[in-house]
């Protein structure tokens, strides 16, 4: 069981707005910056969000992060097909001392 | 451009170990910490450790104590990952990913399977 608590499943249609939370505790989320992977079966993680809310050159700005206290959100805007995927939060944990992901949320596009 | 090219898929039995490569090109491979992270079968992804290629210093994680090592070679500019005593349940496709400094994976390998089966 991970520290950091994301939904296992969230939906939406093509057009709607979606939101995957990640829920943490003082010393991973509240004292660190949250990264977001997307990860396509079979393929390696993709950096989508870093440093809580900072696009990498290439993600379209659809997708949003935000952070506030022991919690952070993804959001994803204009939901498309290609969007079908598993999301995962990260972050430092100064406690364990170890890189900490969440569960991960599969996102299904209805 | 950047890339981070793994060894090919293995097979271990049990109480085996195993070390996956990942050579690094097209950036400075000592100006980039490395971690490594696995992803059993169906699973989350699970972080394993770190490795500064300058000095070849590193942190594991608690879960690995004892059983993995990080060490790189400058010369090919390749990091490796030995896990020793394997388990069934260290199955799992095993990822390099490299560190931007800010935070982690803006790049990653394509992902090293690994097999422990007797």
């Amino acid at each position: 069981q991970s520290v950091l608590t994301q939904p296992p499943s969230a939906s939406g249609t093509p057009g709607q707005r979606v939101t995957i939370s990640c829920s943490g505790s003082s010393s991973n989320i509240g004292s660190n910056t949250v990264n977001w992977y997307q990860q396509f079966p079979g393929t390696a993680p993709r950096l989508l969000i870093y440093t809580n809310n900072q696009r990498p050159s290439g993600v379209p700005d659809r997708f949003s992060g935000s952070k506030s206290g022991t919690s952070a959100s993804l959001a994803i805007s204009g939901l498309q097909s290609d969007d079908e995927a598993d999301y995962y939060c990260a972050a430092w944990d100064d406690t364990l001392n170890v890189f900490m992901f969440g569960g991960g949320t599969k996102l299904t596009v209805l | 451009q950047v890339q981070l090219v793994q060894s090919g898929a293995e097979v271990k039995k049990p109480g085996a170990s195993v070390k996956v490569s990942c050579k690094a090109a097209g950036y400075t491979f000592t100006s980039y910490y490395m971690h490594w992270v696995r992803q059993a079968p169906g699973q989350g992804l699970e972080w394993m450790g770190t490795i500064n290629p300058s000095g070849g210093s590193t942190s594991y994680s608690q879960n690995f104590q004892g059983r993995v090592t990080m060490t790189r070679d400058t010369s090919t500019n390749t990091v490796y990952m030995d896990l020793s005593r394997l388990r069934f349940d260290d199955t799992a496709v095993y990822y390099c990913a490299r560190d931007q400094g800010d935070y982690i994976g803006d790049y990653w390998g394509q992902g090293t399977l690994v097999t422990v089966s007797s």
